[in-house]
């Protein structure tokens, strides 16, 4: 069964750039999750899609961050502008039931 | 909300040691329990997991009990090796939170030969 795929891997951009970053989740999971990890921290959910709709977007800060999950498969989640404090890896995962999500490798960021 | 807490790292160990990561949670109802693990330079792994009261989770010599009376999911491995050395994150979902999984800092451990 192929996991969770997320690109790229690693990115590095200017502050007030804007930066994409593209998931597929395992088959069939209708539940996907983006989260933020920050050097030395726990993972926080940004945002939670059931199929193609949004469960809980309370911690994304919507002034920059965008997200979608279109036909409730793929997602990409954006950050427009940049600032310094978003370099971070941004993980996805996906879910089938019962809240066990499986993680892709994570998206490096690096905001200079 | 629902939150969880864990022991804060780093944690140090020989080889063969005993290892004990705590975790305490607060959430509504009874929520399913997760240890995560993330070896270096790799992304999050389920290591092990428990879905009521009294359940015993166990993956790779790692076991963690569903403690409600407490709120606890303590990680414990009887021996460790240096092949254990990663961030151990724990973690929860409920359904009264549309299964939100929230985790806690994440505790690192390293394990010297």
């Amino acid at each position: 069964e192929a996991g969770v795929a997320q690109s790229p891997r690693y990115k590095i951009i200017e502050k007030r750039q804007s930066v994409a970053f593209w998931c597929n989740p395992i088959s069939g999971h209708a539940t996907l999750y983006w989260y933020q990890q920050i050097l030395g921290q726990g993972p926080k959910l940004l945002i939670q899609f059931q199929n193609n709709g949004v469960v809980d977007d309370s911690q994304l800060p919507k002034d920059r961050f965008s997200a979608e999950r279109l036909k409730g498969v793929d997602s990409t989640l954006k950050i427009q502008p940049a600032k310094l404090e978003d370099s971070a890896v941004y993980l996805c995962a996906s879910s089938l039931d019962q809240g066990e999500a499986f993680f892709g490798q994570g998206t490096r960021l690096t905001v200079v | 909300g629902d939150s969880v807490t864990q022991m804060e790292g780093p944690v140090t160990l020989s080889e063969e040691a005993f290892l004990t990561i705590n975790c305490t949670y607060t959430a509504t109802g009874y929520p399913s329990l997760f240890w995560y693990v993330q070896y270096p330079g790799e992304g999050l792994q389920l290591l092990l997991k428990a879905t009521k009261a009294d359940d015993k989770g166990s993956n790779k010599g790692f076991e963690a009990t569903y403690r409600k009376e407490t709120t606890s999911f303590h990680l414990e491995k009887g021996s460790v090796q240096v092949s254990d050395s990663a961030v151990y994150f724990c973690a929860l979902s409920a359904v009264f939170n549309d299964y939100k999984l929230s985790f806690g800092a994440g505790t690192t451990v390293t394990v010297r030969a």
